[in-house]
């Protein structure tokens, strides 16, 4: 069974940093491209940043270019995200999603963590 | 950049109806990369349709997508009680990466 957890949401300051942790189990990690979606309090889900299957390719979205930056340890099966400069509208659920193979489509996701960036 | 756009916003119908969700995206899509998702109230979005379509694993055949080019729908052909819930489509394509529309909720009248 397919299983992704994800930790490390909390409340940070404006221009704080958070570091949201994803562990996998159920699939060979290695072999999927994962991404971080987000999803603000009463909107939809948004997109913010994906990596390959060796880690070799990262993309971001534009509202978190030059400020996050996705890795993963394909020796523990986890998924990072490191998140520098927050900002008020980077308060959202983060979820972690696999990425279906072949599918421009996420097979499964997360329960989500929250990170609320307030002062 | 892509931008899906769904309707209605509100759907309200009643159990054993027919719903109709739209999805239009402001460019042509590539129909292998289009998917819907449902959402309920404290949950992640689960897959329901892939390659515009194709049905996820377990998802039950009342359920089905269609369309091509910037015009898409997904039906649900007799409504359960537990499919009242948001619903998103999603595209993947160069810059975003992917891109969610904003949401059509299926409420019970």
């Amino acid at each position: 069974e397919v299983q992704l957890l994800e930790s490390g949401g909390g409340l940070v300051q404006p221009g704080g940093s958070l570091r949201l942790s994803c562990a996998a189990s159920g699939f060979t990690f290695s072999s999927y491209a994962m991404s971080w979606v987000r999803q603000a309090p009463g909107k939809g889900p948004e997109w913010v940043s994906a990596i390959s299957g060796n880690g070799g390719g990262t993309y971001y979205a534009d509202s978190v270019k030059g400020r996050f930056t996705i890795s993963r340890d394909n020796s523990k099966n986890t998924l990072s995200l490191q998140m520098n400069s927050l900002r008020v509208e980077d308060t959202a659920v983060y979820y972690c999603a696999k990425k279906l193979s072949a599918s421009g489509t996420f097979d499964y996701w997360g329960q989500g963590t929250l990170a609320t960036v307030s002062s | 950049e892509i931008v899906l756009t769904q309707s209605p916003g509100t759907l309200s119908l009643s159990p054993g109806e027919r719903a109709t969700l739209s999805c239009r995206a402001s460019q042509s899509v590539n129909s292998n990369y289009l998917a819907w998702y449902q959402q309920k109230p404290g949950q992640a979005p689960r897959l329901l349709i892939f390659g515009a379509s194709s049905r996820a694993t377990g998802i039950p055949d009342r359920f089905s997508g269609s369309g091509s080019g910037t015009d898409f729908t997904l039906t649900i052909s007799r409504l359960e009680p537990e499919d009242f819930a948001v619903y998103y489509c999603q595209q993947h394509g160069s810059s975003p990466l992917y891109t969610f529309g904003q949401g059509t909720k299926l409420e019970i009248k």
